[in-house]
């Protein structure tokens, strides 16, 4: 089990580009969730899958942004046109799924947009 | 709505002292409560959980939690703490597979 793992690590980028990011879960869990943290915050929930399907998106979810996990593995983050106030910690999670609600969260995707 | 408070955002205590970190939630239905732990650069590590039964739970590295209904409350405790245990806490509620985190509470330990 080698645990969450997000790709990559820090990514600095001028306002207007897009950007995507990586989330590769623990093998046979389920669920991925994808969570954004800002400075002095908690995480704050984006979205989930259940292996490819995309359950349920946050408000904070804008349009420039979109997820997905095609093969129910691996998931994508993308921001489109990125903004100054993109930039945080974009937090990946795996879940086992139905009958486990415990989250196991990746290293991180830190974002700077300049 | 649902919400999570952590009261404290800074905690100083010194090593070998007790401490608890508060939690206070917001929720309708029986919670499923979560202690995360998040170190700088790492992710964020589960310490325990709270789904049902004994209120009282243990978790890894000494850690415990109480859950109070009544009090609508999940406070983390450790008898005596370690330099190393100087991170950033999170409470976090279970919203139908969503989590709600509370604002985190940083420890520094003094030696």
């Amino acid at each position: 089990d080698t645990g969450v793992s997000q790709n990559p690590r820090h990514k600095i980028t001028k306002r207007g580009q897009n950007v995507t990011f990586r989330c590769d879960p623990i093998s046979e869990h389920n669920r991925l969730y994808w969570y954004r943290q800002t400075l002095g915050q908690g995480p704050e929930f984006l979205t989930y899958f259940q292996n490819e399907a995309q359950l349920e998106k946050s408000r904070l979810l804008s349009d420039r942004f979109s997820a997905e996990r095609p093969k129910g593995s691996f998931s994508t983050l993308e921001i489109q046109r990125t903004e100054q106030g993109d930039s945080a910690m974009y937090l990946c999670a795996s879940s086992p799924g139905t009958g486990s609600l415990e989250q196991y969260f990746g290293p991180g995707t830190r974002l700077t947009v300049t | 709505a649902q919400s999570v408070t952590q009261p404290d955002i800074h905690i100083t205590v010194s090593e070998g002292a007790s401490l608890e970190l508060r939690c206070n939630y917001s929720y309708g239905a029986t919670p499923y409560l979560f202690w995360y732990v998040q170190s700088p650069g790492q992710g964020l590590q589960l310490l325990l959980k709270y789904f049902s039964g004994d209120t009282l739970v243990q978790g890894i590295k000494g850690f415990e939690a109480e859950f109070k209904r009544s009090q609508s409350s999940f406070n983390l405790r450790k008898p005596s703490v370690h330099w190393s245990d100087a991170a950033e806490y999170f409470c976090a509620v279970d919203n139908f597979n969503k989590f709600y985190f509370g604002s985190g509470t940083k420890l520094n330990v003094k030696p």
